[in-house]
């Protein structure tokens, strides 16, 4: 089954700084790539996802970038706001979403 | 006018006994989901129903056992509970079943002690 590694667990960064986190998965038939956001205590919801058929896709702060050769793929956030502090899940999908292990993002005023 | 609902949000009670969490959508969505959130944060599927029909069976005890009785609900049973089946559980619906985004209800912390 696919299996998705995420790095880095924890992630300290400097308000206005730009954070990147980065995934790695197995299968080479999967073919859709979302991120989730987890606020303390809610429930995790998607902030952007990507197809395998596109290599780039911006939302405001928000860009992911995917390397089918290289099975990996990025989430990039700019501009970094206290609100941004959270824990971030990728996602890689055939059949079935597989989570990584999420990354701890701490912005610090 | 929440999308994904679940309830409760909050169940504790002793090893051994019986608990049901139930879960609805109002999205129209044909697919639904449930998730365990361990202490780690780590995410991992539990079942997926589409139209009523079981399409995805992790390898969960089978002291769990999900129930569709119609595709805007999926509600979970477990039996005998255990200390280790503390945790978050979400419900999440999609429009497809799978490459879709996930749409996660608020989560029903389990806590047994």
């Amino acid at each position: 089954g696919e299996n998705v590694e995420q790095h880095p667990s924890t992630l300290s960064v400097q308000e206005g700084d730009s954070a990147v986190i980065k995934c790695t998965y197995s299968d080479s038939a999967s073919n859709y790539f979302p991120w989730y956001k987890q606020e303390l205590g809610k429930r995790p919801q998607l902030i952007i996802d990507i197809r395998s058929n596109v290599g780039e896709k911006k939302d405001q702060r928000i860009a992911v970038t995917l390397n089918k050769t290289a099975k990996h793929f990025s989430l990039h956030i700019t501009e970094t706001q206290p609100e941004d502090s959270a824990v971030y899940f990728c996602a890689a999908s055939r059949e079935k979403l597989t989570f990584g292990t999420g990354t701890r993002l701490t912005i610090i005023p | 006018d929440t999308a994904v609902s679940q309830t409760p949000k909050y169940l504790v009670t002793q090893m051994g006994n019986d608990k049901s969490i139930k879960c609805e959508q109002n999205l129209g969505h044909d697919t639904m989901y449930w998730y365990k959130q361990d202490s780690k944060k780590f995410l991992k599927i539990m079942f997926s129903y589409n139209n009523k029909e079981l399409i995805i069976n992790e390898t969960v005890p089978n002291r769990f056992s999900p129930k569709s009785p119609d595709k805007a609900h999926l509600n979970l049973h477990i039996n005998s509970l255990e200390l280790g089946d503390s945790a978050v559980y979400f419900c999440a619906s999609s429009s497809q079943s799978y490459n879709s985004p996930l749409h996660f209800g608020n989560g029903t912390r389990l806590t047994v002690t």
